[in-house]
């Protein structure tokens, strides 16, 4: 059975840092894996999604990577902003389905 | 273009009440999730849809039941409320012919069983 891990499950850093949030899976037969953002109270919002063949995805100050052979994903979030605190979570998709990690809540402080 | 809605935003039962929610989607997409999101723990999958007129169960079917009779909205019920069902529920569908694309997600319901 899929499972989904996520450490830490929260992390604040001063603002300006750069910062790698990790998310690892038991079981690499895997079609994609997505991270999302949460702010408090609302829906989720896809970040990144890296396809199984593929090795890494960017957006803007964002860089998601994917090693399957390990079972591990890291999001690099570069010169961190206040407005990036939120939960962040990652999602493995197999079956149809996705399995989820419980998420790292991240604070940035000014 | 208003993505994915829900409806309500919040519920208060008494255990033993039922209640539906909605979920509607106007990007046309084929699959359809309902998810549910208790603290400390990740989503967990209720039932899920591949296409008008059908369902399949998630991780955690028991207590709920669904309904895709138009394309656009996916029905979650629930026959009997008990305290367990309290929690954050969340609607997705997903882009891609296959269902493994980017989940777009509704904002979300909560409901509180007392």
């Amino acid at each position: 059975k899929q499972e989904v891990t996520q450490i830490p499950a929260a992390l604040s850093v001063p603002e300006g840092e750069n910062l790698v949030l990790n998310c690892s899976f038991t079981d690499s037969a895997i079609y994609n894996l997505q991270w999302f953002r949460q702010d408090p109270g609302k829906g989720l919002t896809s970040l990144l999604l890296i396809q199984s063949s593929q090795r890494e995805q960017t957006s803007g100050r964002l860089n998601a990577s994917l090693d399957k052979s390990s079972g591990r994903s890291t999001l690099y979030i570069a010169a961190s902003q206040p407005g990036d605190s939120a939960t962040y979570l990652c999602a493995v998709s197999s079956n149809y389905q996705l399995i989820w990690g419980a998420g790292t809540k991240l604070i940035i402080k000014p | 273009n208003a993505g994915v809605t829900q409806t309500p935003k919040f519920r208060v039962l008494k255990t033993g009440q039922s209640m539906t929610l909605l979920c509607a989607q106007d990007m046309n997409h084929e699959y359809m999730y309902w998810y549910r999101q208790d603290p400390g723990m990740g989503l967990r999958l209720i039932h899920y849809s591949v296409g008008e007129g059908t369902t399949a169960k998630g991780e955690v079917p028991d207590g709920y039941n669904v309904s895709r009779l138009k394309k656009q909205n996916f029905l979650l019920g629930l026959e009997s409320a008990a305290p367990s069902q309290t929690s954050v529920y969340f609607c997705a569908s997903s882009s891609g012919t296959d269902g493994r694309g980017t989940q777009y997600f509704g904002p979300g319901t909560r409901l509180l069983v007392l």
